[in-house]
């Protein structure tokens, strides 16, 4: 079965700094992987995901996340924080049954706090 | 503003009723996903339908079903409410069956179960 963590349910930075929520993965076939944000009371909001290809993949906002096989790690990161990234953040990872493809598994979650 | 709608927003009912989600997609999506969000499971897949079929099956209870309608909106029946279903429901869409596809995900439907 394909699963996710995510290190730390809370992640403070001041504002400007360096932003690295981390993800590790566990997939029995190659994983396709996602970071989505969720700001409050709203939905979910794909950040980026990566299928094949290239691994150092860049997303919305500034942010990017690297794909490292050895390491089975999806991280995410920023090079300055601003106030308006904080929020939740979600890292997925595709499932898969004997049928096929389903849907997303998510990780708990992780809440970013910017601290001005 | 994703695209995709969700109505109602909140619903309020009590233990042992039945309650009908709507969850309409973006326009051209043809594949719907349904996910429950809840303090103590977090963010579960439900169920998938592509273009009126069921595609793919997660977590879902028995108690819970859905459909896909021919004008492609979808709708989750959850009945014999329990208090452990309270939790936001959301809906996604994409234009692919392949889940790797980009999902756009709704603003959510908060249910309370009292």
């Amino acid at each position: 079965a394909q699963s996710v963590t995510q290190l730390g349910s809370h992640v403070s930075v001041s504002e400007g700094a360096l932003v690295l929520l981390r993800c590790n993965y566990s997939s029995s076939v190659p994983p396709y992987l996602f970071w989505y944000v969720q700001y409050p009371n709203q939905g979910l909001q794909l950040l980026l995901k990566y299928t094949t290809g290239a691994t150092l993949v860049k997303g919305i906002n500034g942010f990017e996340a690297e794909f490292k096989k050895s390491e089975t790690s999806f991280h995410l990161t920023k090079p300055s924080a601003h106030m308006s990234d904080a929020a939740e953040y979600f890292c997925a990872v595709i499932s898969y049954s004997g049928g096929g493809a389903d849907g997303l598994t998510f990780g708990k979650g992780t809440h970013l706090i910017i601290q001005p | 503003d994703s695209g995709v709608t969700q109505t109602p927003k909140h619903l309020i009912t009590a233990t042992g009723q039945r309650v009908t989600l709507r969850c309409s997609p973006r326009s051209g999506d043809l594949s719907v996903y349904w996910y429950q969000q809840s303090l103590d499971q977090g963010l579960q897949f439900l169920i998938q339908y592509y273009n009126g079929e069921e595609r793919a099956k997660g977590n879902i209870l028995e108690r819970f079903s859905a459909q896909q309608f021919p004008d492609l909106h979808s709708e989750l029946n959850l009945s014999s409410l329990e208090l452990g279903d309270s939790a936001l429901y959301f809906c996604a869409s994409s234009r692919l069956a392949d889940p790797s596809d980009t999902q756009y995900f709704g603003p959510g439907t908060r249910l309370t179960v009292l």
